[in-house]
């Protein structure tokens, strides 16, 4: 497999539900990143890691917590989430955080019951 | 607060058109301007760049127009095709070290019709 790549690609949750995002690259970069994407709003940064250690947490719930074993793994771990939860969460790399292009993977779509 | 607000929301143009998507920043500091494309049920992708210290930059049907002292930067799409159908996103950044503390503005569904 080449590029990010998300996993699921759909998931339905009630709000009391526990789940996980999982997000693996294979590009060799050293930042990861989740961000957020709802209809009509720009991508919201949500995390950033590089070198596996979390370097930005742009005010974010802690429903929703954030797991990165290694450079290449990126998980989201979601809890407790709200209706207004719902929405695409993107994972990116880069190979550096310095650098400006960021790879995308396609996205979990999340809907929150 | 650092925005980056983008128009037309949306844009249907005929093949061949010039569709053309705007956005303006309020960050001075700001010194990266990607675009990025992203076709349904696919994550967004780079497209085009630009720094401040060119007016113009075109990779193939694609160019950025950049006015520094208007604080705007527009995309330009040459000889539209369907295939160019997607949702097209600017964004800023700035300093060497923040290149991925990207703002993004609110996206522009692009439709080509044939």
């Amino acid at each position: 497999e080449t590029g990010v790549t998300q996993t699921p690609r759909h998931l339905v949750m009630g709000m009391t539900n526990k789940k996980s995002l999982k997000c693996e690259q294979h590009l060799g970069h050293n930042a990861m990143y989740w961000y957020k994407q709802s209809a009509k709003k720009p991508l919201e940064l949500m995390f950033v890691y590089n070198f596996k250690e979390q370097t930005e947490n742009n005010s974010v719930p802690s429903r929703f917590s954030p797991e990165c074993p290694n450079s290449s793994h990126l998980f989201l771990h979601l809890h407790t989430l709200q209706p207004e939860d719902s929405a695409l969460y993107l994972c990116a790399s880069s190979q550096v955080v310095a650098s400006g292009e960021l790879f995308f993977g396609e996205g979990s779509r999340l809907t929150v019951l | 607060q650092q925005q980056v607000k983008q128009s037309p929301q949306s844009l249907i143009v005929q093949k061949g058109g010039i569709p053309i998507i705007n956005c303006a920043y309020e960050n001075t500091a700001f010194d990266y301007f990607p675009w990025y494309q992203q076709f349904p049920g696919k994550g967004p992708a780079l497209l085009i760049a630009i720094r401040p210290d060119v007016s113009e930059k075109k990779e193939g049907r694609f160019t950025i127009s950049f006015n520094k002292s208007a604080k705007q930067f527009s995309l330009h799409i040459m000889d539209s095709q369907p295939g160019d159908s997607a949702t097209y996103f600017c964004a800023a950044s700035k300093g060497e070290t923040s290149g991925s503390r990207l703002t993004f503005g609110e996206g522009t569904q692009l439709t080509v019709n044939p």
